[in-house]
């Protein structure tokens, strides 16, 4: 069974719309973290936004927030106020465990493309 | 700022040839990973180096090898190159999970810009 799975390959979304990427995972670990990356047409991969299993709260890093549902299994990446800079892809990632466990594991990415 | 560095955005080789891409990070970070990207697949593990000297491997190993003789710089090398290997390699680095804190910042994969490598 996949990991992490992201069922949407691509996007399209009107600027200054907001954006909900989708990310399940899949884990019998009770502790483990989330990530979600962009990787721009330069190909270099940008940290966005980071969920512990155990965080309380839903992570926020300015315009970008993670919708953590842990009974569903589900790390949806939240853009608000897209710009046309954001157009890229877009990587959800695990790691099992907090400590000694130092993998990732990535979904297959969505292409999001923001239309002016 | 974190920096990794890839010896080459872009890279043409032939069948057979020895193939080295090199990775250097400024930050004293531990942990450095070699990932091959292709469309559809996502990001797949190759090796991994949690200290100097040290490897690990991934999810595909097969047909690749690592050298970390310093802990600045990791190594991929493909001994005998074949077209199958005609991917997009990302090398990542990181410090120990969980001393983020101590650190001051999240302990995340820092990423460089990755080498498009063409095997003819």
């Amino acid at each position: 069974a996949q990991k992490i799975t992201q069922t949407q390959p691509g996007m399209f979304v009107q600027e200054k719309e907001a954006v909900t990427l989708d990310c399940t995972y899949d884990t019998s670990d009770p502790s483990y973290g989330l990530f979600w990356y962009k990787q721009p047409s330069s190909g270099e991969m940008i940290f966005l936004i980071y969920q512990g299993s155990y965080d309380q709260q839903n992570a926020t890093e300015g315009r970008y927030s993670l919708n953590f549902q842990k009974a569903r299994k589900s790390a949806n990446l939240v853009i608000s106020a897209s710009q046309l800079g954001d157009s890229a892809m877009y990587f959800c990632a695990m790691r099992e465990a907090n400590f000694g466990n130092e993998k990732l594991t990535f979904g297959t990415g969505t292409r999001l493309t923001i239309i002016p | 700022d974190v920096k990794v560095t890839q010896s080459s955005r872009y890279l043409v080789k032939r069948t057979g040839e020895k193939v080295f891409l090199e990775c250097v990070q400024d930050m004293d970070h531990e942990n450095m990973f070699w990932y091959r990207q292709d469309p559809g697949l996502g990001l797949r593990l190759i090796y991994f180096s949690y200290d100097v000297k040290m490897k690990e491997k991934g999810d595909i190993p097969e047909g690749y090898s690592v050298s970390r003789e310093k802990k600045e710089r990791f190594s991929l090398i493909l001994e005998s190159a074949s077209t199958n290997q005609t991917s997009m390699y990302l090398c990542a680095s990181s410090i120990p999970v969980g001393a983020g804190n101590k650190r001051g910042y999240t302990d995340t994969q820092y990423f460089g810009p990755g080498t498009r490598l063409t095997v003819l």
